[in-house]
Protein backbone atom coordinates (compact mmCIF):
# COMPACT_ATOMS: atom_id res chain seq x y z
CA UNK A 1 0.00 0.00 0.00
CA UNK A 2 0.67 3.57 0.07
CA UNK A 3 3.37 4.91 2.21
CA UNK A 4 4.09 8.46 2.83
CA UNK A 5 7.32 10.01 4.95
CA UNK A 6 7.65 13.63 6.05
CA UNK A 7 10.74 15.70 7.29
CA UNK A 8 11.74 17.66 8.67
CA UNK A 9 9.90 16.40 11.90
CA UNK A 10 10.53 20.30 13.53
CA UNK A 11 11.39 23.19 11.67
CA UNK A 12 12.35 26.31 13.34
CA UNK A 13 12.86 29.76 11.46
CA UNK A 14 13.22 33.90 11.77
CA UNK A 15 9.67 35.36 10.55
CA UNK A 16 10.51 36.51 7.34
CA UNK A 17 12.14 33.40 6.23
CA UNK A 18 11.32 30.89 4.09
CA UNK A 19 10.12 27.40 5.26
CA UNK A 20 10.51 24.14 3.07
CA UNK A 21 8.83 20.35 4.09
CA UNK A 22 9.23 17.82 1.67
CA UNK A 23 7.49 14.35 1.29
CA UNK A 24 7.99 11.07 -0.21
CA UNK A 25 5.46 8.23 -1.56
CA UNK A 26 5.79 5.16 -2.50
CA UNK A 27 2.45 4.15 -4.92
CA UNK A 28 3.04 5.36 -8.51
CA UNK A 29 -0.97 5.57 -8.70
CA UNK A 30 -1.04 7.98 -5.92
CA UNK A 31 -2.62 11.35 -8.07
CA UNK A 32 -3.93 13.90 -5.37
CA UNK A 33 -1.33 15.34 -3.01
CA UNK A 34 -2.86 17.51 -0.16
CA UNK A 35 -1.40 19.79 2.46
CA UNK A 36 -3.00 20.02 5.89
CA UNK A 37 -2.29 22.39 9.01
CA UNK A 38 -3.13 21.89 12.34
CA UNK A 39 -2.88 24.22 15.06
CA UNK A 40 -2.82 22.94 18.34
CA UNK A 41 -5.72 21.05 19.84
CA UNK A 42 -7.50 22.29 16.43
CA UNK A 43 -8.54 20.55 13.60
CA UNK A 44 -6.70 20.00 10.00
CA UNK A 45 -7.67 22.22 7.13
CA UNK A 46 -6.43 22.24 3.72
CA UNK A 47 -4.04 25.31 2.71
CA UNK A 48 -3.28 23.63 -0.44
CA UNK A 49 -3.07 20.64 -2.85
CA UNK A 50 -2.11 19.36 -6.15
CA UNK A 51 -2.68 17.13 -8.88
CA UNK A 52 -0.48 14.59 -11.03
CA UNK A 53 -0.81 16.32 -14.06
CA UNK A 54 0.78 19.68 -12.26
CA UNK A 55 4.05 20.22 -11.67
CA UNK A 56 3.80 23.21 -9.51
CA UNK A 57 0.72 25.45 -8.04
CA UNK A 58 1.32 28.43 -6.11
CA UNK A 59 -1.50 30.62 -3.52
CA UNK A 60 -0.14 34.00 -2.04
CA UNK A 61 2.76 33.00 -0.03
CA UNK A 62 2.09 28.93 -0.09
CA UNK A 63 3.64 26.84 -2.59
CA UNK A 64 3.61 22.84 -3.66
CA UNK A 65 5.94 21.54 -6.29
CA UNK A 66 5.69 17.91 -7.26
CA UNK A 67 7.74 15.73 -9.14
CA UNK A 68 6.24 12.49 -10.44
CA UNK A 69 9.38 10.54 -11.48
CA UNK A 70 11.06 11.10 -7.94
CA UNK A 71 7.77 10.83 -6.31
CA UNK A 72 8.46 13.76 -3.98
CA UNK A 73 6.46 17.02 -3.52
CA UNK A 74 7.29 20.09 -1.02
CA UNK A 75 5.55 22.78 0.72
CA UNK A 76 7.41 25.76 0.44
CA UNK A 77 6.32 28.85 2.55
CA UNK A 78 8.21 32.53 2.05
CA UNK A 79 7.79 35.08 4.14
CA UNK A 80 6.56 32.93 7.27
CA UNK A 81 4.62 34.84 10.17
CA UNK A 82 4.00 34.17 13.51
CA UNK A 83 0.52 32.62 12.65
CA UNK A 84 2.17 30.16 10.22
CA UNK A 85 3.59 28.36 13.42
CA UNK A 86 1.67 24.98 13.47
CA UNK A 87 1.71 20.96 12.40
CA UNK A 88 1.92 20.60 8.39
CA UNK A 89 0.69 17.10 6.90
CA UNK A 90 1.75 16.20 3.80
CA UNK A 91 -0.66 13.36 2.58
CA UNK A 92 -1.07 11.26 -0.95
CA UNK A 93 -4.47 9.53 -1.75
CA UNK A 94 -4.38 5.89 -1.06
CA UNK A 95 -6.02 2.92 -3.57
CA UNK A 96 -9.69 3.48 -2.10
CA UNK A 97 -12.56 5.72 -1.85
CA UNK A 98 -11.22 9.42 -2.81
CA UNK A 99 -11.34 10.81 0.20
CA UNK A 100 -8.56 7.81 1.76
CA UNK A 101 -5.59 9.98 2.35
CA UNK A 102 -2.44 8.60 3.48
CA UNK A 103 -0.81 11.32 5.63
CA UNK A 104 3.06 11.89 6.65
CA UNK A 105 3.85 12.08 10.75
CA UNK A 106 3.63 16.28 10.39
CA UNK A 107 6.15 18.64 10.45
CA UNK A 108 5.93 20.76 13.30
CA UNK A 109 6.26 24.61 12.03
CA UNK A 110 8.17 27.39 14.24
CA UNK A 111 8.32 30.97 12.85
CA UNK A 112 10.18 33.03 15.67
CA UNK A 113 9.01 36.93 15.86
CA UNK B 1 -24.40 23.25 9.70
CA UNK B 2 -21.43 25.23 9.43
CA UNK B 3 -19.15 22.44 9.99
CA UNK B 4 -18.47 18.79 10.82
CA UNK B 5 -19.34 18.43 14.26
CA UNK B 6 -18.21 16.02 16.94
CA UNK B 7 -19.32 14.67 20.03
CA UNK B 8 -18.13 14.60 23.08
CA UNK B 9 -14.90 16.52 21.96
CA UNK B 10 -13.85 14.31 25.32
CA UNK B 11 -14.39 11.32 26.56
CA UNK B 12 -12.54 9.03 29.74
CA UNK B 13 -13.62 5.63 30.16
CA UNK B 14 -11.78 2.55 31.63
CA UNK B 15 -10.16 -0.64 29.94
CA UNK B 16 -12.89 -2.77 28.93
CA UNK B 17 -16.16 -0.65 28.60
CA UNK B 18 -17.89 0.63 25.05
CA UNK B 19 -17.51 3.62 23.49
CA UNK B 20 -19.91 5.55 21.09
CA UNK B 21 -18.57 8.48 18.90
CA UNK B 22 -20.93 10.74 17.32
CA UNK B 23 -20.55 12.78 13.66
CA UNK B 24 -22.58 15.06 12.10
CA UNK B 25 -21.22 15.61 8.77
CA UNK B 26 -21.40 19.23 6.92
CA UNK B 27 -24.92 19.25 5.27
CA UNK B 28 -25.25 17.60 1.68
CA UNK B 29 -22.01 16.26 1.80
CA UNK B 30 -22.32 12.07 1.07
CA UNK B 31 -19.08 10.86 1.84
CA UNK B 32 -18.32 11.23 5.60
CA UNK B 33 -14.63 9.49 6.99
CA UNK B 34 -13.39 8.26 10.07
CA UNK B 35 -9.60 9.07 10.60
CA UNK B 36 -7.45 8.40 14.41
CA UNK B 37 -5.24 10.42 15.43
CA UNK B 38 -2.38 9.39 17.71
CA UNK B 39 -0.27 11.73 19.77
CA UNK B 40 2.48 13.35 17.75
CA UNK B 41 1.40 11.09 14.45
CA UNK B 42 -0.48 12.45 11.79
CA UNK B 43 -4.42 11.34 11.02
CA UNK B 44 -4.79 7.54 10.28
CA UNK B 45 -7.50 6.15 8.17
CA UNK B 46 -10.42 3.69 9.44
CA UNK B 47 -13.62 3.64 7.19
CA UNK B 48 -14.83 5.64 4.26
CA UNK B 49 -19.31 5.96 3.95
CA UNK B 50 -20.66 6.84 0.11
CA UNK B 51 -24.32 7.55 2.04
CA UNK B 52 -25.53 4.61 4.29
CA UNK B 53 -23.09 2.29 3.09
CA UNK B 54 -19.51 1.47 4.48
CA UNK B 55 -17.33 1.71 1.11
CA UNK B 56 -14.11 0.80 2.47
CA UNK B 57 -13.59 0.12 5.78
CA UNK B 58 -10.21 -1.60 6.04
CA UNK B 59 -8.65 0.52 7.91
CA UNK B 60 -10.61 -0.36 11.04
CA UNK B 61 -7.97 -2.12 13.26
CA UNK B 62 -10.13 -5.25 14.32
CA UNK B 63 -13.74 -6.23 15.03
CA UNK B 64 -13.71 -4.45 18.09
CA UNK B 65 -14.30 -1.11 16.03
CA UNK B 66 -17.61 -0.66 14.25
CA UNK B 67 -19.12 2.28 12.09
CA UNK B 68 -22.61 2.91 11.41
CA UNK B 69 -24.22 5.76 8.76
CA UNK B 70 -28.15 4.37 8.93
CA UNK B 71 -29.74 7.27 7.06
CA UNK B 72 -26.70 8.65 5.37
CA UNK B 73 -25.75 11.93 7.34
CA UNK B 74 -24.90 11.45 11.15
CA UNK B 75 -22.43 8.29 11.59
CA UNK B 76 -21.44 6.59 14.98
CA UNK B 77 -18.09 5.16 15.37
CA UNK B 78 -18.34 2.02 18.60
CA UNK B 79 -15.21 0.43 20.07
CA UNK B 80 -15.96 -2.53 21.91
CA UNK B 81 -14.16 -3.52 25.19
CA UNK B 82 -11.62 -0.96 24.43
CA UNK B 83 -8.08 -0.78 25.31
CA UNK B 84 -5.22 1.57 26.40
CA UNK B 85 -3.89 1.27 23.18
CA UNK B 86 -7.05 2.76 21.68
CA UNK B 87 -6.34 6.35 23.08
CA UNK B 88 -6.20 8.72 20.41
CA UNK B 89 -8.33 11.25 18.80
CA UNK B 90 -11.46 10.33 16.68
CA UNK B 91 -11.82 13.07 13.59
CA UNK B 92 -14.27 12.90 11.38
CA UNK B 93 -14.58 14.20 8.13
CA UNK B 94 -16.97 15.25 5.47
CA UNK B 95 -16.33 15.81 1.68
CA UNK B 96 -18.80 16.25 -1.72
CA UNK B 97 -19.43 12.99 -3.45
CA UNK B 98 -17.27 13.07 -6.91
CA UNK B 99 -14.68 10.51 -8.01
CA UNK B 100 -12.01 12.93 -7.71
CA UNK B 101 -10.12 13.04 -4.58
CA UNK B 102 -10.88 16.81 -2.80
CA UNK B 103 -10.80 18.65 -0.03
CA UNK B 104 -11.89 16.60 3.33
CA UNK B 105 -13.06 19.06 5.78
CA UNK B 106 -12.63 17.67 9.75
CA UNK B 107 -14.49 17.95 12.47
CA UNK B 108 -12.20 19.00 15.79
CA UNK B 109 -12.35 15.26 16.81
CA UNK B 110 -13.54 13.88 20.08
CA UNK B 111 -10.46 12.90 22.46
CA UNK B 112 -10.51 9.46 23.98
CA UNK B 113 -8.87 8.48 26.68
CA UNK B 114 -8.96 5.06 28.34
CA UNK B 115 -7.69 4.20 31.69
Amino acid sequence: GENVEQHPSTLSVQEGDSAVIKCTYSDSASNYFPWYKQELGKRPQLIIDIRSNVGEKKDQRIAVTLNKTAKHFSLHITETQPEDSAVYFCAAKGPGGPGKLIFGQGTELSVKP
Amino acid sequence: GAGVSQTPSNKVTEKGKYVELRCDPISGHTALYWYRQSLGQGPEFLIYFQGTGAADDSGLPNDRFFAVRPEGSVSTLKIQRTERGDSAVYLCASSLEGEAAGELFFGEGSRLTVL
